[in-house]
């Protein structure tokens, strides 16, 4: 299967400060990547589809000038999360899809720990 | 609205105990039915994609079925190593987002 590189992994910072997570389709072009937060035992929470070149659609309830978005290229789309709370602490994921009905691939994730 | 169910909840196997997991959906417009597993603290990994009713993936101790109102994965014969949440996500309307089920929990035991 193709291969989509999340980093950090793991990341740990303060309250008040923010925290990039950068997504990379490896080994083919992403028209469409996906963010995801995930809570402990419970399943997948859509964020927001970002499309290369264009602005992020986000899901309702999600703060868009706090969770920003960028898919600057067909390989690359990345997370900032600003002025980050310990309400932020969670496991981000990202996928990446090459076509319309066609599978997403998911990164290996990113723990945010915020203190 | 869109929605997914996966039951059970979670499921607890012997080594070699065939069994399977039930995604039950209720969509406008189905494009595609998306079987993942992941391990704790990874993200998914694919496993099948489903597009019509009837329509069989197989893959070692995994086969996935699709109908108009559900879909099984069946695990025959599993192996400890076949433990870890598989989740049923579906594709619908005019939209490319996945909506995800909350996950089957599977645990085999040797």
């Amino acid at each position: 299967g193709a291969v989509v590189s999340q980093h950090p992994s793991r990341v740990i910072c303060k309250s008040g400060t923010s925290v990039k997570i950068e997504c990379r389709s490896l080994d083919f072009q992403a028209t469409t990547m996906f963010w995801y937060r995930q809570f402990p035992k419970q399943s997948l929470m859509l964020m927001a589809t970002s499309n290369e070149g264009s602005k992020a659609t986000y899901e309702q309830g999600v703060e868009k000038d706090k969770f920003l978005i960028n898919h600057a290229s067909l390989t690359l789309s990345t997370l900032t999360v600003t002025s980050a709370h310990p309400e932020d602490s969670s496991f981000y994921i990202c996928s990446a899809s090459w076509r319309e009905l066609a599978e997403a691939f998911f990164g290996q994730g990113t723990r945010l720990t915020v203190v | 609205e869109d929605q997914v169910t996966q039951s059970p909840e979670a499921l607890r196997l012997q080594e070699g105990e065939s069994s399977s997991l039930n995604c039950s959906y209720t969509v406008s417009g189905l494009r595609g039915l998306f079987w993942y597993r992941q391990d704790p603290g990874k993200g998914p990994e694919f496993l099948f994609t489903l597009y019509s009713a009837g329509e069989e993936k197989e893959k070692e101790r995994l086969k996935a079925t699709l109908t108009k109102k559900e879909s099984f994965l069946h695990i025959t014969a599993p192996k400890p190593e076949d433990s870890a949440t598989y989740l049923c996500a579906v594709q619908a309307g005019g939209f490319q987002k996945l909506v995800f089920g909350t996950g089957t929990r599977l645990l085999v035991s040797p």
